[in-house]
């Protein structure tokens, strides 16, 4: 079964400008989550969906959004980047049956 | 507010020189403890997951423990593939995960 797959892998922006990240999750998996991670402050979760649904939300500014489609696809969008948004930016999917999630490999955006 | 602390920050063994890290949590009511790896510049990878005081899980030089209060991540005779940070994560509510901010370790030959 592959695993969950992020696109692209690697970014880079200037500030003000927005980017869109993609994640397809495992096959079979409905819940995606996305997460942030810098040297400084760790995984922080940004936001799971569920069906289409966002269910959670975690403490980021409106500039950071998401979406799910019908497929358990997701996107998160970025707008107005800013330096301190340079991160590594994960996806993890979970199923149904158990709690575990999966993460891919990650979209490491830098910000200029 | 729940919390997740992990100890030590960064580890150093030598290769064959068992340890333990340690993860300590306070939730309201624990769903489930996660263990992963992750190497540099990568996506963690999962390890564990442990649900219950008294759980207990070994896949080959690793074995995981939970309490009520903490669980820990024994290595026996760790080698320089071990290298890595080890991230525990715990899950109080059906969509809130909460991770540590890791522990490095670093094995030498």
């Amino acid at each position: 079964k592959a695993g969950v797959t992020q696109t692209p892998r690697y970014l880079i922006k200037t500030r003000g400008q927005q980017v869109t990240l993609s994640c397809s999750p495992i096959s079979g998996h409905r819940s995606v989550s996305w997460y942030q991670q810098t040297p400084g402050q760790g995984l922080q979760f940004l936001f799971e969906y569920f069906s289409e649904t966002q269910r959670n939300k975690g403490n980021f500014p409106g500039r950071f959004s998401g979406r799910q489609f019908s497929n358990s696809r997701s996107e998160m969008n970025v707008s107005t980047l800013e330096l301190g948004d340079s991160a590594l930016y994960l996806c993890a999917s979970s199923s149904l049956w158990e709690e575990t999630q999966y993460f891919g490999p990650g979209t490491r955006l830098l910000v200029l | 507010e729940d919390q997740v602390t992990q100890s030590p920050e960064a580890l150093r063994l030598q290769e064959g020189e068992s340890s333990s890290l340690n993860c300590s949590y306070t939730v309201s009511g624990l769903r489930g403890l996660f263990w992963y790896r992750q190497d540099p510049g990568k996506g963690p990878e999962f390890l564990f997951t442990l649900y219950s005081a008294g759980e207990e899980k070994e896949k080959e030089r690793l074995k995981a423990t939970l309490t009520k209060k903490e669980s820990f991540l024994h290595i026996t005779a760790p080698k320089p593939e071990d290298s890595a940070t080890y991230l525990c994560a715990v899950q109080a509510t059906a969509t809130d995960m909460r991770f540590g901010a890791g522990t490095r370790l670093t094995v030498k030959p």
